[in-house]
């Protein structure tokens, strides 16, 4: 079965100290993963993808499939990005559902 | 585009009554997705569609839910009779899978249903 595990519900760093939000998955085959932000009462948006491999917001992701992982990571935190953070895994081949994550709630504090 | 269009945002009904969610997906998009999220429970999948078929209500709560998708551009969550344990947002999403098949799933801004 497809699994995602986010060890951490709250997270909380000071401004400028660098952040890592922790992904775990479980898939025999080869997945595509995601991760979306929340912003307070606002809609999921998707924020990196492992196939673009680009920076968004200052964030990067890499799909680790020896330690089935895909950390997310900021070197330098800002407060607005502050928000919920969802890791999401697609299981190509198999199941058209997109499994979620419990999701981090990240704050930055001044 | 748009994106994805939901109705109302904000929903508060008493106990008993009928609620209706509304969705408008992305054109062309042929995936919809209804999810429901709790703090409790957190992002719950409910349904989906492929091509206006839905495919898979495994996790619809009970029969007190339905949902339908008339067309390709149109789909409703029906609750009835609601609950005060059925206070939560509920999001649809919607999906082209497209040459390369990618699940992206893009969200709607969400219905905030409170029943008192």
């Amino acid at each position: 079965a497809q699994r995602v595990t986010q060890p951490e519900k709250l997270l909380s760093v000071f401004k400028g100290a660098p952040v890592e939000l922790k992904c775990n998955y479980s898939y025999s085959g080869s997945p595509e993963l995601f991760w979306y932000v929340q912003y307070s009462r606002q809609r999921l948006q998707l924020l990196l993808r492992h196939i673009s491999r680009e920076s968004i917001k200052g964030f990067t992701a890499d799909l680790n499939k020896g330690e089935t992982s895909f950390h997310l990571k900021k070197p330098f935190a800002q407060e607005e990005d502050s928000a919920m953070y969802y890791c999401a895994l697609f299981p190509r081949g198999g199941s058209e559902k997109l499994v979620f994550g419990k999701g981090t709630k990240l704050t930055v504090n001044p | 585009d748009a994106g994805v269009i939901q109705s109302p945002r904000h929903e508060v009904t008493e106990m008993g009554q009928e609620v209706t969610l509304r969705c408008k997906p992305i054109s062309g998009h042929d995936y919809l997705f209804w999810y429901r999220q709790t703090m409790m429970r957190g992002l719950e999948l409910l349904i989906y569609f492929n091509n206006n078929v839905p495919i898979d209500d495994s996790g619809m709560p009970e029969d007190r839910f339905s949902a339908k998708m008339p067309n390709a551009s149109f789909s409703t969550l029906k609750i009835q009779p609601s609950e005060p344990r059925d206070s939560a947002v509920y999001f649809c999403a919607s999906r082209d899978r497209g040459r390369t098949g990618s699940g992206e799933q893009y969200f709607g801004p969400g219905t905030r249903l409170t029943v008192t």
